[in-house]
């Protein structure tokens, strides 16, 4: 079974400052991975996704994850934070076979940007 | 972008009662799913819906709960009688072929069960 871990129901970051959202995972074979952003009362928007490759990716609104096959994790990162960044922030994994594979998420964290 | 719809935004019903979720998902996507997230907690894995069919269903997605595709456009799930551990939000999400891409999420129904 697949099963996802953020450790922190929250996080708190000055604005301007470098911000990390921990998440570590766990699934059979190779992962597909995935940080997803909840507003409130809005759906889940999708952010950035490992797929292969090169273990930093970058997504949207200067968000970047990397991933570390060694430490089964998939931080979220970003160099200087903004308030408009705080949200609900999730990371999900599925495994890398079958188009209809579920995915499933960590229970996520809540980002809190300070100005 | 395209995006996936979802109607209504709320829906507030009686116990017992039955009710219909609808969603329209991204027009070229082929495998369609229900996520579901109790206020405050996580977001839950319901079930998955390719080619006409369920591909997966968690435990929570008993005989109380059924999906269908009625057209070429529309995908939803019915709750045949309701019950207040139903209340959530329901996402509905549609993807591509290919697993490697992102599940498409739509903004959700609130479902309220009184």
């Amino acid at each position: 079974a697949q099963s996802v871990a953020q450790p922190e129901d929250q996080v708190n970051v000055a604005e301007g400052n470098p911000l990390t959202v921990k998440c570590t995972y766990s699934v059979s074979g190779n992962p597909y991975l995935f940080w997803y952003v909840q507003y409130p009362n809005r759906g889940l928007q999708f952010l950035l996704k490992y797929i292969t490759g090169d273990n930093l990716v970058k997504g949207s609104y200067g968000f970047e994850a990397e991933f570390n096959k060694s430490q089964t994790s998939f931080h979220l990162k970003k160099p200087s934070a903004l308030v408009s960044d705080s949200a609900l922030y999730f990371c999900a994994v599925r495994p890398n076979s079958g188009g209809y594979q579920k995915v499933t998420f960590g229970i996520g964290t809540k980002l809190q940007v300070i100005p | 972008e395209p995006e996936v719809t979802q109607t209504p935004s709320h829906q507030v019903t009686q116990m017992g009662q039955e009710v219909i979720l609808r969603c329209v998902p991204i027009s070229n996507h082929l495998y369609f799913y229900w996520y579901r997230q109790i206020l405050g907690q996580k977001v839950e894995f319901l079930v998955s819906f390719y080619n006409n069919e369920i591909s997966e269903k968690s435990e929570i997605f008993d005989d109380q709960f059924s999906v269908e595709r009625p057209d070429g456009s529309n995908f939803t799930l019915k709750i045949r009688s309701t019950k207040l551990e139903d209340s959530a939000m329901y996402f509905c999400a549609s993807g591509d072929t290919y697993s490697n891409q992102p599940q498409h999420f739509g903004d959700g129904t609130r479902l309220s069960i009184l």
